[in-house]
């Protein structure tokens, strides 16, 4: 059984740039979520993907963008990065919503993103 | 609407027990808890999907009450691996769909 991988492990960008965060979801998982988390504080939700659909979305605005794909990888875009973006960005595979298996999320190591 | 943990830190020695609760303002149908060491990603560490569940793993258990939107974490005989930040994270199927941590609790056991 694969684990949950994330790419790249740490990132630097400067304000206004874009940036792409990639994710391999857990072998026979089809659901993937995305969280935020600051120094010190616990994961937000993001936004959830499944059978390549947003299923659900966080507190954040629009240029925080995904995709999932058909083998269930996803990717997480930021556009015009702020410095309140800096954080350790966690993807995370899980079963189906709502099929009553309560959404067990295995997580990836996390990508940790730094905007200057 | 995020569920609040109490307390917000606690250092124990080896071998004394902890509680570790989580209360929602909203119904719970589902309780996860996890523990992240620092550095690291959140672990899973157990799943309680009916009010008045409660299960065990190894020396970590937990409790659901359902009626009092309450969460409860039980770690006893405690050892160094168990340091770390625990929350708990529960989803809400309204309109969208939506996962919340708690607000979390950093447990550091001392030799």
């Amino acid at each position: 059984e694969t684990g949950v991988t994330q790419s790249p492990t740490h990132l630097i960008k400067t304000r206004g740039q874009q940036v792409t965060l990639r994710c391999s979801s857990q072998s026979g998982h089809n659901t993937v979520s995305w969280y935020q988390q600051a120094l010190g504080q616990g994961p937000q939700f993001i936004f959830q993907y499944y059978r390549e659909e947003e299923n659900g979305r966080g507190n954040f605005p629009p240029r925080f963008s995904g995709l999932q794909f058909p083998n269930y990888s996803s990717e997480l875009n930021v556009n015009a990065l702020e410095l309140d973006d800096s954080a350790l960005y966690l993807c995370a595979s899980s079963n189906p919503p709502g099929q009553g298996l309560g959404d067990t999320q295995y997580f990836g190591p996390g990508t940790r993103l730094t905007v200057l | 609407q995020q569920p609040v943990q109490s307390p917000q830190a606690v250092i124990l020695r080896e071998g004394e027990d902890a509680v570790i609760n989580c209360s929602s303002s909203k119904a719970l149908y589902s309780v996860h808890w996890y523990r992240q060491k620092h550095g690291e990603a959140p672990v899973f560490l157990m799943i309680l999907l009916k009010g008045g569940e409660q299960k065990g793993h190894e020396k970590i258990s937990a409790s659901f009450n359902e009626k009092k939107q309450q969460s409860s974490l039980y770690l006893t005989a405690s050892q160094l691996s168990y340091s770390g930040t625990y929350f708990c994270g529960t989803d809400y199927q309204g309109e969208t769909y939506k996962y919340i941590f708690g607000t979390g609790t950093r447990l550091k056991v001392l030799a």
